[in-house]
């Protein structure tokens, strides 16, 4: 079974500040990584995903992404942050391979909640 | 891009009575939707999966007899809470494929049901 985890719950950080939100999955089959961000009241919005070839994967609003395999993680980044950008963020996982019930089926992390301070 | 809606957007009810939640595909197609359930704080937990013209295939400890999912059209799913209670307060979201991948490739989230039970 796949599962996912998210290491930090907050995330607090000034404005213009470099941030890296940390996603750690596991899993022993080859897998689709997402991230995803949610605004208050509001449903999931994708921000980026990967799900083959170049290991560095660019996203909206200036977010990037690194696939690990090594490490088995996928760490969100993004080199200056804006009061816009607070909002909690979520690491998604599926199987590629996956079928019957399981058929594009997302496991979630917990979800990090970013603070961005003026 | 492709949109998902929800309807209502908010609802309260009574102990005891039914509410309808609607998630629609806007100018796509959806055979999959999947519906899920998030508590305040807490990371989203798949329900269902909606198939059209099918069943609903429920994940383990969610009780079909309470949660009843109707995929009536290939742009329309419902979840219907039956006989609800103040503990099935709690945020719902739809979400729906991207066309052509069946859910492999990341899915669009409808901006959620905030369901409230008195």
């Amino acid at each position: 079974a796949q599962s996912v985890t998210q290491l930090d719950s907050q995330v607090p950080v000034f404005e213009e500040a470099p941030v890296e939100l940390r996603c750690n999955y596991s899993s022993s089959v080859s897998v689709y990584l997402f991230w995803y961000v949610q605004y208050p009241n509001q449903g999931l919005q994708l921000l980026l995903k990967y799900l083959s070839g170049s290991t560095l994967v660019k996203g909206i609003n200036g977010f990037e992404a690194e696939f690990n395999k090594s490490q088995t993680s996928f760490h969100l980044r993004k080199p200056s942050v804006h009061i816009s950008d607070t909002a909690e963020y979520f690491c998604a996982v599926s199987d590629p391979n996956a079928g019957g019930t399981s058929y594009g089926k997302l496991t979630f992390g917990q979800g990090t909640i970013l603070t961005v301070h003026p | 891009g492709a949109v998902v809606s929800q309807h209502p957007s908010w609802v309260i009810c009574k102990s005891g009575t039914s509410v309808k939640i609607e998630c629609r595909s806007l100018d796509f197609q959806a055979t999959t939707m999947f519906w899920y359930r998030q508590f305040p704080k807490q990371s989203l937990m798949l329900m269902a999966t909606s198939n059209e013209g099918s069943k609903a295939t429920y994940e383990q400890g969610v009780e079909k007899d309470k949660f009843l999912i109707n995929h009536a059209s290939l742009t329309l799913s419902t979840l219907t809470v039956t006989s609800a209670h103040p503990e099935d307060s709690s945020f719902y979201i739809c979400s729906a494929p991207l066309p052509g991948t069946s859910g492999r490739a990341g899915q669009y989230f409808g901006p959620g049901t905030r369901l409230t039970v008195t």
